[in-house]
């Protein structure tokens, strides 16, 4: 099946810095990356997501790059404000077969003001 | 519409009780799974449905059960609590292919096991 990891899994950055979250997958059949972005004590959300026919996607200040041929793919998030801290997840999941996500182990991401 | 709910919020069994976690939606999703989330292990698969009389199981199925007799509702049924069951636990919903649309989550069910 699907194993996808994360990392780091904690990032601290000073407010306005950038931020990168890096996961990559196994299943050469995933085609569907979503990000999500859960804090303490709510449920996920997703920020986020890019499909296997497209290399980058962008929104304001959140930008996710996938790279299909190594299997990796990046959540960056510019001009980074204290309300940014949240865990966030990444996820692959596949056209065929098993029909759900599969997650990363999270990224707890501190922005210090 | 109220989207993804979820009832209990809170649950404290003790091991060897069974008791069922409710899943309902109101936006017609064709597809919804059931996800427990534990400190540093992000969100696993438990068992997921792509319509009304179909479910599958997911990563982690052992010790859970779950049927789908209407496109609103998802129940999550605990045979036997065991503490290894503590856990948040998060349904999910979309309209379609997880591939191809959203998925919605419910506020969660944080379930401890003495």
């Amino acid at each position: 099946g699907e194993n996808v990891e994360q990392h780091p899994s904690t990032l601290s950055v000073q407010e306005g810095d950038s931020a990168v979250i890096k996961c990559t997958y196994s299943d050469s059949a995933s085609n569907y990356f979503p990000w999500y972005k859960q804090e303490l004590g709510k449920r996920p959300q997703l920020i986020i997501d890019i499909r296997s026919n497209v290399g980058e996607k962008k929104d304001q200040r959140i930008a996710v790059t996938l790279n299909k041929t190594a299997k990796h793919f990046s959540l960056h998030i510019t001009e980074t404000q204290p309300e940014d801290s949240a865990v966030y997840f990444c996820a692959a999941s596949r056209r065929t077969g098993r029909r759900a996500l599969t997650f990363g182990s999270g990224t707890r991401l501190q922005v210090q003001p | 519409n109220a989207g993804v709910t979820q009832t209990p919020k809170f649950q404290v069994l003790k091991t060897g009780q069974s008791m069922t976690l409710q899943c309902a939606q109101d936006m017609n999703h064709e597809y919804m799974s059931w996800y427990r989330q534990d400190p540093g292990m992000g969100l696993r698969l438990i068992h997921y449905s792509v319509g009304a009389g179909i479910t599958d199981q997911g990563e982690v199925p052992n010790g859970y059960n779950v049927s789908r007799s209407t496109t609103e509702d998802f129940p999550l049924r605990l045979l036997s609590a065991a503490p290894s069951q503590t856990s948040v636990y998060f349904c999910a919903s979309s309209y379609s292919k997880v591939s191809e649309s959203e998925q919605y989550f419910g506020p969660g069910t944080r379930l401890t096991v003495t």
